[in-house]
């Protein structure tokens, strides 16, 4: 299993600046992933962070928008850059430890409110 | 789309009742998982049920799986008003390393 830490939990922002939001795994994972989440929906899924080498982003979303760092096998970070209103949302981090026949870990999410 | 589709959306049922949800999918799967989420935080594994598998069981949860059906089911016996929460089903196809979602079902357990 891996314990996975985020933070902030939540923040307020101001349009037009950035936040970045961290996610530490407790042991090494072969895999990390940005989802975003309005309230009541579903995941939609922003990128699959790749340790040591620029992300790959889902159709939608964009590096000069939601850069994406993965230094290491345990921790990433994702930034949200330039915010506008449409940005609020929980962004959520993910893990998993082995391939396709294994459970995700999620951390506790970022509610992010940008006024 | 592959995403997975949940129904109901919301669901409202007495503590003691049982509470099923179902997912249906579009491709064929590797594996189906269910996972619970509080309140809008993180989300939390409950079962994995492989596509070579039909039924699984854990605690007061049974999952059962119809691949040629393309459908899954999450019962949940004797519920409580802790199992308030939404339920997500989400798949693993093909070659695609990442899970593909559904549209979840929120679940309210009344006291």
């Amino acid at each position: 299993s891996a314990v996975i830490s985020q933070k902030p939990s939540r923040d307020i922002c101001q349009r037009g600046t950035s936040l970045t939001i961290q996610c530490q795994v407790d042991s090494q994972v072969t895999m990390m992933f940005w989802y975003r989440q309005q309230p009541g929906q579903s995941l939609t899924l922003i990128a699959t962070a790749n340790q040591g080498s620029e992300a790959t982003y889902e159709s939608g979303f964009v590096i000069d928008k939601f850069p994406i760092s993965r230094p290491n096998l345990t921790f990433s970070t994702l930034t949200v850059s330039n915010m506008s209103p449409e940005d609020s949302s929980i962004y959520l981090c993910s893990a998993v430890t082995g391939n396709r026949d294994t459970e995700a870990f999620f951390g506790q999410g970022t509610r992010l409110t940008v006024v | 789309s592959q995403q997975g589709e949940e129904d109901p959306q919301a669901l409202s049922i007495q503590e003691g009742e049982n509470a099923t949800m179902n997912c249906s999918y579009k491709t064929s799967i590797n594996n189906l998982q269910w996972y619970r989420q509080n309140s809008g935080r993180g989300l939390v594994h409950l079962i994995l049920i492989r596509s070579n598998e039909r039924e699984k069981h854990s605690g007061r949860l049974r999952v059962t799986l119809d691949t040629s059906k393309k459908s899954s089911s999450l019962l949940i016996t004797a519920s409580r008003a802790a199992d308030t929460a939404s339920y997500f089903c989400a798949i693993y196809a093909g070659n695609n390393r990442k899970l593909i979602w559904g549209l979840g079902t929120s679940l309210a357990v009344n006291p």
